[in-house]
């Protein structure tokens, strides 16, 4: 059976911190990861990652993936209280339509 | 561009009730899905298409039923509603293999928040 697991579920952090989120996986036929962020409202895209080892970046959220160990990270440096949120992990079947999502990780930044 | 829309923003059902949730999308986009969240359990698929006059069963299709009526629009029917159907509920598209595309994210609705008593 298709597996998303994403640790920790919950994390609460002081503004500045640095975080890493983690989304482990066992798929078959793996074609790509995405990462989403979750505000009380609709999921927004965040990343797709294909290709291991090529970190993407966006301000100061990046994220990486690992196809022989199974797993992705999502950084976010200098947090601030606006990246509380719920971060979702979802992998893609190759020849499917489907997403598998994970339960994703409540991410609360304190001022 | 709206992107996706959803209708209902809210709905209250009484047990035994049936209805219909609507969605559309405005970027000629291929594939559709219907998603539900509860708290904890992160996304789950209900049904989805994969083009204009397909439909496949997702995790969790029972007490469901779906419509593609046609390229931009795609319905979530509950023919008799349980308290365990309530939930939120996301409509999502993306433009889709059969459009060639191989890999593209999916665009979220607002969600639509049902409350089955």
């Amino acid at each position: 059976e298709d597996k998303v697991v994403q640790s920790p579920l919950s994390l609460v952090v002081h503004e500045g911190d640095t975080v890493t989120l983690n989304c482990s996986y066992e798929v078959t036929n793996f074609r790509s990861l995405l990462w989403y962020k979750q505000e009380k409202k609709a999921p927004t895209f965040l990343f797709m990652l294909t290709s291991s080892g090529i970190e993407k970046k966006s301000g100061r959220l990046s994220s990486i993936l690992d196809k022989k160990e199974l797993f992705s990270i999502l950084n976010i440096t200098a947090t601030q209280t606006g990246d509380s949120a719920v971060y979702l992990c979802a992998v893609e079947k190759g020849g499917s339509e489907k997403l598998v999502f994970g339960k994703g990780t409540k991410l609360t930044v304190n001022p | 561009n709206a992107g996706v829309t959803q209708t209902p923003k809210f709905q209250v059902l009484k047990t035994g009730q049936s209805m219909t949730l609507q969605c559309a999308q405005d970027m000629n986009h291929n594939s559709m899905y219907w998603y539900r969240q509860d708290p904890g359990m992160g996304l789950r698929l209900i049904y989805y298409s994969a083009s204009e006059g397909t439909t496949d069963k997702g995790e969790v299709p029972n007490g469901y039923n779906v419509s593609r009526l046609n390229k931009r629009e795609f319905s979530l029917r509950l023919e008799s509603a349980a308290p365990s159907q309530t939930s939120v509920y996301f409509c999502a598209s993306r433009r889709g293999l059969a459009g060639g595309f191989q890999y593209n994210e999916q665009f979220f609705g607002p969600g639509t928040r049902l409350t089955v008593l």
